[in-house]
């Protein structure tokens, strides 16, 4: 069964303070992987999209790499604009192009 | 204008009512899709339409229905509400490249 696993849960950090976001995933095969942001009230906002392992996306504080098992989202010297549900999708090869979700980290930048 | 809009923002309504939840998009896509959101369950996908004529259900489209009157339009509805699809709803289209979703309906059942 196709299965995405984000950790941690929440995560809180002062300003400046560099970390890193997990983003485990089991997928028959793997067409994409997609990095979301998500406002309170808000519909997800798209980062990133990544297709292969080894393959590395970068906007400004953030970057975004993928292994054959996971992605890590970093986040450099974050500000407190950067707090927000940060999602992670996967989409399994195949035609139905549907993304499954993981349930999402929940990032706090303290000033 | 929003690429997805979807209305209404929020909603609440009572057990046993039907509601439909509409949603257009201006992104010129043919694909569209209609999630739920709760708390500590992430996104899950209800329907999921390619084109006008092909409608499909996702994991949990029981006590939905979904119609796509247009290209631009696919709207869900509850024939009958109950308190446990009590959720947030975004629409979605997609291309080959993304998705783009919409600001999503918080609906109510009471």
């Amino acid at each position: 069964e196709d299965q995405v696993t984000q950790s941690p849960e929440a995560l809180r950090l002062q300003e400046g303070e560099s970390s890193s976001l997990n983003c485990s995933y089991t997928v028959s095969g793997l067409r994409g992987l997609f990095w979301y942001r998500q406002d309170p009230g808000k519909g997800p906002e798209f980062l990133f999209t990544l297709y292969s392992a080894g393959e590395e996306k970068e906007k400004e504080r953030l970057k975004a790499t993928l292994t054959k098992k996971e992605s890590f989202l970093h986040i450099t010297a974050p500000k407190p604009e950067d707090s927000a549900t940060y999602l992670c999708a996967v989409q399994a090869l195949g035609a139905t192009n549907k993304l499954i979700f993981g349930t999402g980290t929940l990032l706090a930048v303290q000033p | 204008d929003a690429d997805v809009t979807q209305t209404p923002r929020n909603r609440i309504t009572k057990t046993g009512k039907r509601i439909m939840l509409e949603c257009s998009q201006t992104k010129g896509h043919d694909r569209m899709y209609w999630y739920r959101q709760d708390p500590g369950l992430g996104l899950r996908l209800i329907y999921y339409s390619f084109d006008v004529k092909d409608i499909n259900k996702g994991e949990i489209s029981d006590g939905y229905s979904v119609s796509r009157q247009a290209q631009a339009k696919f709207s869900l509805s509850l024939e009958s509400a109950i308190p446990n699809q009590t959720a947030l709803y975004f629409c979605a289209t997609s291309d080959a490249v993304g998705y783009t979703f919409g600001s999503g309906t918080r609906l109510t059942v009471v």
